[in-house]
């Protein structure tokens, strides 16, 4: 069965702190990536990885770093969290050269 | 990248009725399509997907119809079930897609709500 989780269901933080959220994938998918989800916006792509220390830029990177050290783990950063980065955060992965992606729960972020 | 849209967000049906959920979508180059499920306070789940070299495709209670002329997808489903309330989403991928994204161009979501 796909596996992916998410560190944590739900974060608060305060403004200015630096945010780690980390997503495990245990298909040994060579994709994963972070998305965000926000009502009336859909699934925007933040961060995507190709495969170990891999990571390209997707269509909303500002303000967000991601790190692949292992190949089931993609991190993703915020450097200084901002309130307007309070969202839903979902990670999803994938086999190289399929375009299924399997989606973690999703981490609720709330940046006070 | 391209958009894909949803023609209807919120959908209400009798249990024991069948659903039908559509999408439209503008990329004429997509070739592969996806249906999610997703409940309230979860991640998408997988229902099923489709090629664009297929029109149609069944699955348990699920079916997935694909018109390529004018750029439609849609999910049935069987039998709606109070199970099956959540919101679904259509994505599409083209080989062509390009840019930094390579992933899935996803939907808003249609709210489907199982009436007793």
């Amino acid at each position: 069965d796909v596996k992916v989780t998410q560190s944590s269901r739900y974060l608060v933080k305060r403004t200015g702190e630096k945010v780690f959220l980390e997503c495990v994938q245990d298909m040994d998918h060579e994709n994963m990536f972070w998305y965000r989800q926000d009502p009336g916006l859909g699934l925007r792509l933040i961060y995507f990885s190709y495969d170990v220390k891999m990571k390209e830029k997707g269509d909303i990177p500002e303000g967000y770093s991601v790190s692949r050290e292992k190949k089931e783990r993609f991190s993703l950063i915020l450097e200084s969290a901002s309130t307007n980065q309070t969202s839903m955060y979902l990670c999803a992965s994938r086999y190289r050269g399929r375009e299924t992606q399997y989606f973690g729960p999703g981490t609720r972020l709330l940046v006070l | 990248g391209e958009s894909v849209g949803l023609h209807l967000p919120t959908l209400s049906v009798q249990e024991g009725d069948n659903s039908i959920i559509n999408c439209a979508y503008s990329n004429s180059a997509s070739d592969y399509f996806i249906w999610y499920k997703q409940e309230s306070g979860k991640g998408p789940q997988f229902i099923i997907d489709i090629r664009s070299n297929m029109d149609k495709r069944q699955g348990q209670r699920v079916t997935v119809l694909l018109n390529k002329t004018v750029k439609h997808l849609s999910l049935q489903i069987a039998a709606t079930q109070p199970g099956d309330s959540a919101v679904y989403f259509c994505a599409e991928s083209s080989m062509y897609s390009g840019g930094g994204a390579d992933g899935l161009t996803f939907g808003k979501g249609t709210h489907l709500i199982i009436q007793p």
